[in-house]
């Protein structure tokens, strides 16, 4: 079967770090996507990985273990604007299927 | 500006009724998808089409029918046979399906309730 898997929630403060890590059990594997969204909104493109290692991309970078079947996404100097839910997506079959995490909600305090 | 549009934003079904959301992109995308959303559960698919004039099932198409008349439009309908229709309904598309590094693009949703 297929499986990915996210913490549910994680809270962190203004100007912090957090890292959420996302790990994957699916059969093939053409790419980890990282989603961000909004409260009631749709999901926008953050990120994605394909090959093993960091990708970086302003205050966020992905990183990729496929030996692992692991990812993280990392957020550095959190703004209140980045508390939203955060969503992997693992592509897996030849048409490119996506197969969702259940998110995790990040919350900036101040 | 190109991008997905769904409506209603909000939309009310009675128990027994057939109800259609509608999804539109003037992205040229060729692949749209149907997903459902659920407190504390990921993203799951319904349906997706490839191309115009052929779409397959998801992972839960019980309850739901899809068509594809036009490259633009890929409408849902949650038949009366969902018994439990309650839940955010996001379309998606992308450009082609066999290039792995290319997103899916998302519409804004539409909350369906039911009365």
């Amino acid at each position: 079967g297929q499986n990915i898997d996210q913490p549910t929630e994680m809270t962190a403060t203004e100007g912090a770090i957090v890292q959420i890590n996302c790990t994957y059990q699916t059969s093939g594997f053409n790419g980890l996507f990282w989603y961000q969204q909004h409260a009631g909104e749709a999901p926008t493109f953050l990120s994605y990985n394909v090959l093993d290692g960091l990708e970086e991309k302003g205050r966020f970078s992905s990183f990729l273990s496929r030996s692992k079947g692991y990812s993280y996404l990392l957020l550095k100097e959190l703004q209140m604007k980045d508390s939203a839910s955060y969503l992997c997506a693992v592509t897996t079959d030849s048409w490119g299927k996506f197969q969702f995490g259940a998110g995790t909600q990040v919350v900036v305090t101040p | 500006d190109g991008g997905i549009t769904q409506s209603p934003k909000y939309l009310f079904r009675k128990e027994g009724q057939n109800v259609t959301l509608s999804c539109e992109q003037n992205l040229n995308h060729d692949a749209m998808y149907w997903y459902r959303q659920d407190p504390g559960q990921g993203l799951r698919l319904i349906y997706y089409s490839q191309i115009v004039n052929d779409f397959q099932k998801g992972d839960i198409a019980e309850g739901y029918s899809v068509s594809r008349e036009k490259k633009e439009s890929f409408p849902l309908t949650v038949t009366s046979a969902q018994k439990n229709p309650t839940a955010f309904y996001l379309c998606a598309s992308s450009i082609d399906p066999k290039r792995f590094q290319e997103t899916q693009y998302f519409g804004p949703g539409t909350r369906l309730l039911v009365l």
